[in-house]
């Protein structure tokens, strides 16, 4: 059973660009969860998703990030505009179910983003 | 709002040494709690975690961790450290109710290991 897959692992881009992170969640796993951890940091909360549907966006930044996980495909984390401030790794977590008490996550290798 | 502190910012200990990494947490029920180890340039991985019961928990890598309700506190200890074990350890709490599925981590704590 592969683990959570991320790509790139590692993303360069200008200011001004546009990143696009994915994630495939582990086989079963329908709940998907995005971390970043800044240098010398822990890892911070961004976004938790279902298949097609958005469950707590509380710790997206309000301008520029958005996050969606279709019914098919991997999970897309998309930075528009990036600034130096957004380099960082990104984390990936699945999980199997909503279910209090056994929905451990499990995290993807990350994407390491560099913004020139 | 539910948080994490470690106050161990970096830790070395000699290969052979037992090892104690202190977490403590605020979270106002009953919290799950999680240890992540994360070697250099890596991912996360699962050390142990406690939901309910025996408030001892063993984990992989002969880490156990022991919660202690009237401490607030998820301490991670090993007899005896190897090399191998050099790595960041972070302590993560998350909530027992739905809707707040996030996990919250603590800044972590560095572990070096001396030969």
């Amino acid at each position: 059973n592969a683990g959570v897959m991320q790509n790139p692992r590692h993303l360069v881009r200008r200011r001004g660009q546009e990143a696009r992170l994915r994630c495939s969640p582990m086989k079963g796993h329908s709940h998907v969860y995005w971390y970043r951890q800044l240098p010398e940091e822990g890892l911070k909360f961004m976004v938790y998703l279902q298949k097609e549907n958005i469950i707590d966006e509380s710790g997206m930044p309000k301008e520029r990030f958005s996050a969606e996980f279709p019914k098919e495909g991997p999970s897309i984390l998309r930075i528009q505009q990036v600034v130096r401030g957004d380099s960082a790794a990104y984390f990936c977590a699945s999980s199997p179910a909503r279910r209090v008490g056994t929905d451990t996550q499990y995290f993807g290798p990350g994407t390491r983003l560099t913004v020139l | 709002a539910q948080s994490v502190t470690q106050p161990d910012i970096h830790i070395t200990v000699s290969e052979g040494a037992s090892l104690e990494l202190r977490c403590n947490y605020s979270y106002g029920a009953t919290p799950y709690l999680f240890w992540y180890v994360q070697s250099p340039g890596q991912g996360l991985q699962l050390l142990l975690k406690y939901f309910s019961g025996d408030t001892l928990v063993q984990g992989i890598k002969g880490f156990e961790a022991e919660f202690k309700r009237s401490q607030s506190s998820f301490n991670l200890r090993k007899p005896s450290v190897h090399w191998s074990d050099a790595a960041e350890y972070f302590c993560a709490v998350g909530a027992s109710n739905f809707g707040n599925e996030k996990l919250t981590f603590g800044t972590g704590t560095r572990l070096t290991i001396i030969p």
